[in-house]
C-alpha cells in the first residue's frame, strides 16, 4: 500500500500562492488506473475535495476552486504537487494528499496545516 | 453547504446499534458508489466502507452500509467507545465531475 507525505510551508501570506508537495513511497505514482488527489479540512470543519491527477497529467478539479488550483505530477521523483493561488484566510486548513482509486480515496497522508496570515 | 447531507451529530450507548444517514441526488449517490470515512480526533480520515458494503482489511464487520435511491446509511452495531469519531460519506458527482463529501457526523458514545 502506498504511503504519502505532505511537505511545504506552514504559513502563507494573503494573496500569495500556497504550494505543497506529496511524496509517494511504497508504490509507483505511474500505476495504472489510480489517481492522486488533494483534500483539505478547515479547522473544526468538514472535508473538501480539491482535485486529482492521473500520472499522465489528466486532472479533475473542484468547480469552486478550479480558477485558482493547479495540480501537477513529477513521475521521476514519485511526487505530485498542489498550487493554490490568491489565498485568503478562508484557505487556512489541513491539507491532505491521497491515493484516489477512481473516486474512492483509499490512502491518506497525515495532513499538513497551512495557515494564511500576514 | 455540503453537496451530501448528514446529521451533524449522533449518539448511542455501548452495545447499541446506531445509524448515520447521507442524502444526495441522482448525480452522486443515485448513480455512483458511496464511501464512508472515519476520522478519529487529531488524525487523518480513514476509509471505512467502500463500494457495495466492502470493508478494507482490519475494519470490523460491525460496520456496514446500505443505499436506496439517492440516500445511503452507515450502521454501527455493538457500539464501542473507540467508535467515537467523525464520520463522512462521499461519492463521485457526475454533474460536478468530482468527489463530494457530506458535512460529517460527530458520533458520541455515551
Amino acid at each position: 500500500q502506498p504511503q504519502l507525505q505532505e511537505s511545504g510551508p506552514g504559513l502563507v501570506k494573503p494573496s500569495e500562492t500556497l504550494s505543497l508537495t506529496c511524496t509517494v513511497s511504497g508504490g509507483s505514482i505511474s500505476s495504472n488506473n489510480y489517481y492522486w488527489g488533494w483534500i483539505r479540512q478547515p479547522p473544526g470543519k468538514g472535508l473538501e475535495w480539491i482535485g486529482s491527477i492521473y500520472y499522465s497529467g489528466v486532472t479533475y478539479y473542484s468547480p469552486s476552486l478550479k480558477s485558482r488550483v493547479t495540480i501537477s505530477v513529477d513521475t521521476s521523483k514519485n511526487q505530485f504537487s498542489l498550487k493554490l493561488s490568491s489565498v485568503t484566510a478562508a484557505d487556512t486548513a489541513v491539507y491532505y494528499c491521497a491515493h484516489d482509486n477512481i473516486g474512492t480515496i483509499d490512502y491518506w497522508g497525515q495532513g499538513t496545516l497551512v495557515t494564511v496570515s500576514s | 453547504q455540503s453537496v451530501l447531507t448528514q446529521p451533524p451529530s449522533a449518539s448511542g450507548t455501548p452495545g447499541q446499534r446506531v445509524t448515520i444517514s447521507c442524502s444526495g441526488s441522482s448525480s452522486n449517490i443515485g448513480s455512483n458508489i458511496v464511501n464512508w470515512y472515519q476520522q478519529l480526533p487529531g488524525t487523518a480520515p480513514k476509509l471505512l466502507i467502500y463500494g457495495n458494503n466492502q470493508r478494507p482489511s482490519g475494519v470490523p464487520d460491525r460496520f456496514s452500509d446500505s443505499k436506496s435511491g439517492t440516500s445511503a446509511s452507515l450502521a454501527i452495531s455493538g457500539l464501542q467507545s473507540e467508535d467515537e469519531a467523525d464520520y463522512y460519506c462521499a461519492a463521485w458527482d457526475d454533474s460536478l465531475d468530482g468527489v463530494v463529501f457530506g458535512g460529517g457526523t460527530k458520533l458520541t458514545v455515551l
